[in-house]
């Protein structure tokens, strides 16, 4: 089963605006891990964040994590059209045995 | 350094055939993922494998299978193939599981 589902599913924007994606799970996790896929390619890693943090940073991508809400958000800012892809969350649970579980995604559509 | 390697990057079979797809990880890396991405299901984890042992194994039928040589290589073999076997298979790899995945870039399988 799905252990991440992100919200929202797609999401349209226009270039330069910010982009938030939120993540939610079900159990307890080691670590939360963002990725973007383009276009039927393989995902690309973006930020792990670790049960005992809380933000992360990586260039124009902030992470955020609330154990106590059992979710994540993945802000992307100043967005560019080169942005446009699917994101994806992924958990690595205990009880999965560390095995990365995926949500199905957002898509994320940057208008030029 | 290398990324990870499928082969081959594109598959047409016939129902009731078989089908082996390998995946050659990143130098160093002992585990090894595999997916199934098709649009109505997301991706699904199929299998993991470190230092060739099985670690995980997803909820697929006992037509999937898969293992992993002594130098991390691994392969994933489906038999019997169904038409809703059409999908794309992505390998990932890490150093250790849990950790952050590193993508092929896939091997798309159309069953006719």
């Amino acid at each position: 089963s799905q252990q991440g589902e992100e919200d929202p599913q797609a999401l349209s924007i226009q270039e330069g605006e910010n982009a938030t994606m939120n993540c939610s799970y079900k159990t307890s996790i080691n670590n939360l891990q963002w990725y973007r896929q383009n276009s039927g390619r393989g995902l690309v890693h973006l930020i792990l964040i670790r049960s005992n943090e809380r933000e992360k940073h990586s260039g124009r991508l902030r992470v955020t994590l609330d154990t106590s809400k059992k979710s994540s958000s993945l802000l992307i800012t100043a967005s560019r059209a080169a942005d446009t892809a699917s994101y994806f969350c992924a958990t690595a649970t205990i009880s999965g045995n560390n095995r990365l579980a995926f949500g199905k995604g957002n898509q994320v559509v940057v208008i030029p | 350094k290398a990324g990870v390697t499928q082969t081959p990057r594109y598959l047409i079979k016939t129902r009731g055939q078989q089908v082996t797809l390998s995946c050659s990880p990143i130098s160093g890396h002992r585990s090894v993922s595999w997916y199934q991405q098709t649009p109505g299901q997301g991706l699904q984890f199929l299998f993991e494998y470190f230092s060739e042992t099985q670690r995980n194994k997803g909820n697929f039928p006992g037509r999937f299978s898969g293992r992993q040589f002594s130098n991390s290589r691994s392969e994933m073999n489906v038999s019997t193939l169904e038409l809703g076997d059409s999908a794309l298979y992505l390998c990932a790899s890490s150093a250790y599981p849990g950790q952050d995945l590193l993508f092929g870039q896939g091997t798309r399988l159309t069953v006719v």
